[in-house]
């Protein structure tokens, strides 16, 4: 596709259920990021893939976030047994490369847990 | 530790004026990025900008353009003769080392621009 897509663009759970946001970057893109952005403030990294590989996952709130790359295309980012404090926009970016080009946004899931 | 700081909650221009949007960042390392983002309502980040730690000029693109201070650790935005789509959330990030990805945001800064 011409940009990164997300899935589902909003997503309710009840406390206690997991949850699974899906990322389609752009075609060819090297590099992967996921992010979560709380209500008024900035984007926090959460974790990012090269390829398939998982080379840094420090911004992972806790052990129920999980995500995963296995085509080194597509990613999923889950989380367990879902919390109030992870209501947030989810957004995952990708990039060419990891240096000298700037990362390419997709429009975000809003999570609501309820 | 790396900060970015942006301390305009909130700005309002006049159409057709240019406004500036401060950023300051806070870092040890020699080789970093800054970058600003625009997400409109809608939600996606839009790239707007990008200046590298080692580069001399600012960097300008079309009516962005970032006034990038190294000693005084600022990299403020500024966007010449505004228009009603320029109302939205503006981010200053920054990247370190080499991995323009992985990017620490600021607060962000509201800006209005009035007709």
């Amino acid at each position: 596709g011409a940009g990164v897509s997300q899935s589902p663009r909003y997503k309710v759970a009840k406390r206690g259920q997991d949850v699974a946001l899906r990322c389609d970057p752009i075609s060819g893109h090297v590099s992967l990021f996921w992010y979560q952005q709380a209500l008024g403030q900035g984007p926090e990294f959460l974790t990012y893939f090269q390829n398939e590989a998982q080379l840094d996952k420090s911004g992972l709130p806790s052990d129920r976030f999980f995500a995963e790359r296995p085509e080194g295309s597509v990613s999923t980012l889950k989380i367990q047994r879902t919390q109030q404090e992870d209501s947030a926009v989810y957004l995952c970016a990708s990039s060419l490369v990891l240096s000298n080009t700037e990362a390419f946004f997709g429009q975000g899931t809003r999570l609501t847990v309820v | 530790a790396q900060k970015i700081t942006q301390t305009q909650p909130g700005m309002f221009v006049q159409e057709k004026e240019a406004v500036t949007l401060d950023c300051t960042y806070d870092t040890s390392d020699q080789s970093y990025g800054l970058f600003w983002y625009k997400q409109p309502s809608s939600g996606e980040m839009i790239f707007l900008i990008y200046q590298g730690s080692y580069d001399e000029q600012n960097a300008t693109e079309g009516r962005y353009s970032l006034n990038f201070q190294k000693a005084r650790k600022s990299a403020n935005l500024v966007i010449s003769a505004s228009q009603l789509g320029d109302s939205a959330m503006y981010f200053c990030a920054m990247s370190l080392g080499g991995n323009t990805g992985k990017l620490i945001f600021g607060q962000g800064t509201t800006l209005q621009v009035k007709p």
